[in-house]
């Protein structure tokens, strides 16, 4: 069950330039994105959202695009700090689908801030 | 700030025994969720609860595993007899009724190590 994918499993990135993080989805009832950032011992935090009706969402230094004709996503952060080094999570859900509105995840991106 | 908690942060148990693993949700947050992720593996879905009752499961979630609201602040999760591949991070998530995105809370996990 591969509904969420994030095929690069590592990213580095210098201090101050932009990190890229990639997603990629095939299940078309999906319009709720959201990323995550996880630390090694600690459970997922939540960074971002976005709605399918929307392309684009800003968070201070994080912006989450979306393109729906593709069914990618991208998670942009500017600019990027040694404290962003994580693993980020892609997450996707489907609301009219009903049930608990259950977030699907995608395996991962391991991003390294280097100075 | 709110935060979800999940006690205790790592279980230790022989293949066979009972666990409950414990979470306190935020406080007003009225949906609530189990996820596991297997080392090296992706966050999954186990069963999403709301207003006393399971809204919706995944195939993991079978009738070995049960999920309870015993007061008005604990959700649980047992485990009737583990087996070796339960071993995992088992994370505990909360959502307020008023999410735009579906932004799930997450706890910061318990580890269940079954020997």
């Amino acid at each position: 069950d591969q509904q969420v994918k994030q095929n690069s499993p590592s990213l580095s990135v210098q201090e101050g330039r932009i990190s890229i993080l990639n997603c990629d989805y095939t299940n078309s009832m999906f319009d709720y994105f959201l990323w995550y950032k996880k630390y090694p011992a600690e459970g997922p935090t939540f960074l971002i959202s976005i709605s399918s009706i929307k392309d684009k969402n800003e968070d201070g230094r994080f912006t989450v695009f979306l393109n729906k004709s593709a069914k990618h996503l991208s998670l942009h952060i500017v600019p990027s700090q040694p404290g962003d080094s994580a693993v980020y999570f892609c997450a996707a859900s489907a609301s009219l689908t009903g049930g608990g509105n259950k977030l699907t995840f995608g395996t991962g991106t391991q991003l390294k801030v280097e100075l | 700030e709110p935060e979800v908690t999940q006690t205790p942060s790592h279980q230790v148990t022989q293949m066979g025994q009972e666990v409950i693993l414990r979470c306190v949700p935020i406080s007003n947050h009225l949906y609530f969720y189990w996820y596991r992720q297997i080392l090296g593996q992706k966050v999954e879905f186990l069963v999403s609860f709301y207003n006393n009752e399971i809204s919706e499961k995944s195939e993991i979630f079978d009738d070995q595993f049960s999920v309870e609201r015993p007061d008005g602040s604990n959700f649980t999760l047992k485990i009737r007899s583990t087996k070796l591949e339960d071993s995992a991070m088992y994370f505990c998530a909360s959502k307020s009724a008023g999410t735009p995105y579906n932004e799930q809370f997450f706890g910061p996990g318990t580890r269940l190590t079954v020997l």
